[in-house]
């Protein structure tokens, strides 16, 4: 069962451009989502997050969009740097008031930034 | 602050031996999780801890895994009689009770069962 899913394995944009990374979930339970960066050889490393009570959220070159009746959250990257080349999972939680417990984490999308 | 530390990086051993991985957090976090990871799939959750009380386990985890946090520090996670499928990786994380940026993972460890 397959709750938190980004259907896309690989994403390549050209260096500059805008970098889109999709993330479905099933669970209406979530009520906190989370972005993951992963570079060969390293643990994950947390990018950003948005809570269930905000339709987006933007730090930086990256902002994430929350759409609650599609179940649907995706991860923009503007604008997009070679240095963004990486894995990166999208992950759902319930209950984070309570404080970061349990995520459930997409398969991943290797996004290749090119020059 | 190093970060979360986990030992060894990469561990190879024969199918049926036991094996036990250590994860130091980072010494403010009183959370602490261990996930797993295999190709081509996000982490798995396994397992936490808020100190030294181990507070979930997933159906994920066996019974040949255990996993130990006995001063509410460092963690330890064996898994005995290991099994090809055992194969993966393994991380770890920690954060504090109220953690509304998520977790610090350390880099891993990779098991290889032959």
């Amino acid at each position: 069962d397959q709750q938190v899913k980004q259907n896309s394995p690989s994403l390549s944009v050209q260096e500059g451009r805008i970098s889109i990374l999709n993330c479905d979930y099933t669970n209406s339970m979530f009520d906190y989502f989370l972005w993951y960066k992963k570079y060969p050889a390293e643990g994950p490393t947390f990018l950003i997050s948005i809570s269930s009570i905000k339709d987006k959220n933007e730090d930086g070159r990256f902002t994430v969009f929350l759409n609650k009746s599609a179940k649907h959250l995706s991860l923009h990257i503007v604008p997009s740097q070679p240095g963004d080349s990486a894995v990166y999972f999208c992950a759902a939680s319930r209950g984070i008031l309570g404080g970061a417990q349990k995520l459930v984490f997409g398969q991943g999308t290797r996004l290749t930034i090119n020059p | 602050d190093t970060g979360v530390s986990q030992n060894p990086r990469h561990k190879i051993t024969k199918r049926g031996q036991n094996v036990t991985f250590r994860c130091d957090p980072i010494s403010e976090h009183n959370r602490l999780y261990w996930y797993r990871q295999t190709l081509g799939q996000g982490p798995e959750f396994l397992t936490y801890f808020q100190n030294e009380a181990q507070l979930e386990k997933s159906r994920l985890l066996s019974d040949r895994f255990s996993a130990e946090r006995p001063k509410g520090s460092f963690s330890t996670l064996e898994i005995q009689r290991t099994e090809q499928g055992d194969s993966a990786m393994y991380l770890c994380a920690s954060s504090f009770s109220v953690a509304a940026y998520g977790y610090t993972f350390g880099s891993g460890t990779r098991l290889t069962v032959v």
